[in-house]
C-alpha cells in the first residue's frame, strides 16, 4: 500500500518569502513517482512538479522545487518568492509504475495562505 | 490543446436517485481516472479506464460504476445516491503508457454533486 502524510493542515507566509510544505511517504514499490498539485478554491487540481524515485537531482519548475530525500522518504515542496495567487490547497501524491498501482494516492493537503 | 472537460459542473440530486457524470479527456489521452473528494475522506481514487477497459479500481461500493467510449470520453454513474455521496468528483486524463513521468494526470474542473 502507498501512503502520503502531510502534517501541516495550514501554513501562513508573507508575500515574497519562501515556504516549505512537508510531505512524507510510504511505499513498497521500488519505482514510483511523487507529485505536487495545487488546488485553488475553484476546485481544479493543477500539476506543479514531479520527482521520480530514481531521479538523482531534485526537480525544479520555475518557483517550485522539490526537496527529495529518498532515505527519509520525504518530498517537501519549496515555493520561492510567494505570491498572493499561491494561496490554495497543496496536495502531495504518489503513484506506482505497475499497471495496477498507477492511481494517485493523495495526502490530506496543506492550506497555504499568502499574506500581503 | 483543450484541457479536460467535465459536465455538468454542479448537480443537485435527492437520496435514492442516480446520476451520470461525464468527462472528456485531452485529445490523444487514452486513460481516464476518477477521484472523489470529500472534506472527511479527502481525495480517493474511484477507477481508471484505458482503451475502454477498466484497468484499476478503488475501494468503492458497486453503486459506483463507469465506462469509457471509443473516443476516450468517460462517464461515471452512481446509483441509489446516499447523502455521503455529496462530493467533488474529479476526472483526470493521461497518456496511459508505462512511464510514470510522462503519464502525469491532468485534472478537469470537477463536478460538484450535492445529495439532499
Amino acid at each position: 500500500a502507498q501512503k502520503i502524510t502531510q502534517t501541516q493542515p495550514g501554513m501562513f507566509v508573507q508575500e515574497k518569502e519562501a515556504v516549505t510544505l512537508d510531505c512524507t511517504y510510504d511505499t513498497s514499490d521500488q519505482s514510483y513517482g511523487l507529485f505536487w498539485y495545487k488546488q485553488p478554491s475553484s476546485g481544479e487540481m493543477i500539476f506543479l512538479i514531479y520527482q521520480g524515485s530514481y531521479d538523482e537531482q531534485n526537480a525544479t519548475e520555475g518557483r517550485y522545487s522539490l526537496n527529495f530525500q529518498k532515505a527519509r522518504k520525504s518530498a517537501n515542496l519549496v515555493i520561492s518568492a510567494s505570491q498572493l495567487g499561491d494561496s490554495a490547497m497543496y496536495f502531495c501524491a504518489i503513484r506506482g509504475v505497475d499497471t495496477g498501482r498507477r492511481a494517485l494516492t493523495f495526502g490530506s493537503g496543506t492550506r497555504l495562505q499568502v499574506q500581503p | 490543446k483543450a484541457g479536460v472537460t467535465q459536465t455538468p459542473r454542479y448537480l443537485i440530486k435527492t437520496r435514492g436517485q442516480q446520476v451520470t457524470l461525464s468527462c472528456s479527456p485531452i485529445s490523444g489521452h487514452r486513460s481516464v481516472s476518477w477521484y472523489q473528494q470529500t472534506p472527511g475522506q479527502g481525495l480517493q481514487f474511484l477507477f481508471e479506464y484505458f482503451s475502454e477497459t477498466q484497468r484499476n479500481k478503488g475501494n468503492f461500493p458497486g453503486r459506483f460504476s463507469g465506462r469509457q467510449f471509443s473516443n476516450s470520453r468517460s462517464e461515471m454513474n452512481v446509483s441509489t445516491l446516499e447523502l455521503g455521496d455529496s462530493a467533488l468528483y474529479l476526472c483526470a486524463s493521461s497518456l496511459g503508457g508505462g512511464v510514470v513521468r510522462y503519464n502525469e494526470q491532468f485534472f478537469g474542473p470537477g463536478t460538484r454533486l450535492t445529495v439532499l
